[in-house]
């Protein structure tokens, strides 16, 4: 997907564990964003980058944290992962403000 | 919250008909895009269309923007079984920028 890669594809974890979810690019894109996907909720923006070093918080941060020591990597932390954030997560990255976004292909986490 | 909101939020017509897809939304904005999501993957591009402009077209895909009705809609003419999928609509905001909030999406199926 337009050189948007996520891993792992699928996890499955236990309550209370920390899980990484990692986004990597290779288009040099400077804006890079996490979305969750629920049923009847579409997708929400969890956290987002505008450059290295340079995040923001989004509609659903809570209980997630990123970080971008690199411009191609872009890591989402659940801390200690709860079972709402059951979820598929989906990596997007952009040249410019609000313009075109690319996304990956997602990861679908269990929290059992 | 979510900005835009797609209706209807699911329509199944017959391979050759035209599909239409309506998009409201609540604030202003600089820009409105719709993207494409096959089942199990990530969201492609479609189109954009600016505040400024009335009407897009891109191949099968006719866009249109009611800024006074903050409303948008997606036609696709001559629908394929290719194109069943879920279609979303996204919107940032004239402040606030450099997010994009989704709406829920319309899930389109063609049947053959």
């Amino acid at each position: 997907d337009a050189g948007i890669t996520q891993s792992p594809r699928h996890k499955v974890t236990e309550t209370g564990t920390p899980v990484t979810l990692r986004c990597h690019q290779t288009e040099n894109h400077r804006y890079m964003y996490w979305y969750r996907q629920d049923p009847g909720h579409g997708l929400r923006l969890i956290h987002y980058s505008y450059g290295v070093k340079d995040t923001d918080k989004g509609e659903v941060s809570d209980g997630y944290s990123v970080s971008r020591s690199k411009t191609e990597d872009f890591l989402l932390t659940l801390e200690s992962a709860t079972s709402s954030q059951t979820s598929v997560y989906f990596c997007a990255a952009g040249t410019g403000d609000t313009e075109k976004l690319f996304f990956g292909s997602g990861t679908q986490l269990s929290v059992l | 919250s979510q900005q835009g909101e797609e209706d209807p939020q699911a329509l199944s017509i017959q391979e050759g008909e035209n599909a239409t897809m309506n998009c409201s939304y609540k604030t202003s904005i600089n820009n409105l895009q719709w993207y494409r999501q096959n089942s199990g993957r990530g969201l492609v591009h479609l189109i954009l269309i600016r505040s400024n402009e009335r009407e897009k077209h891109s191949g099968r895909l006719r866009v249109t923007l009611d800024t006074s009705k903050k409303s948008s809609s997606l036609l696709i003419t001559a629908s394929r079984a290719a194109d069943t999928a879920s279609y979303f609509c996204a919107t940032d905001a004239v402040q606030g920028a450099q997010k994009l909030v989704f709406g829920q999406g319309t899930r389109l199926t063609i049947n053959p």
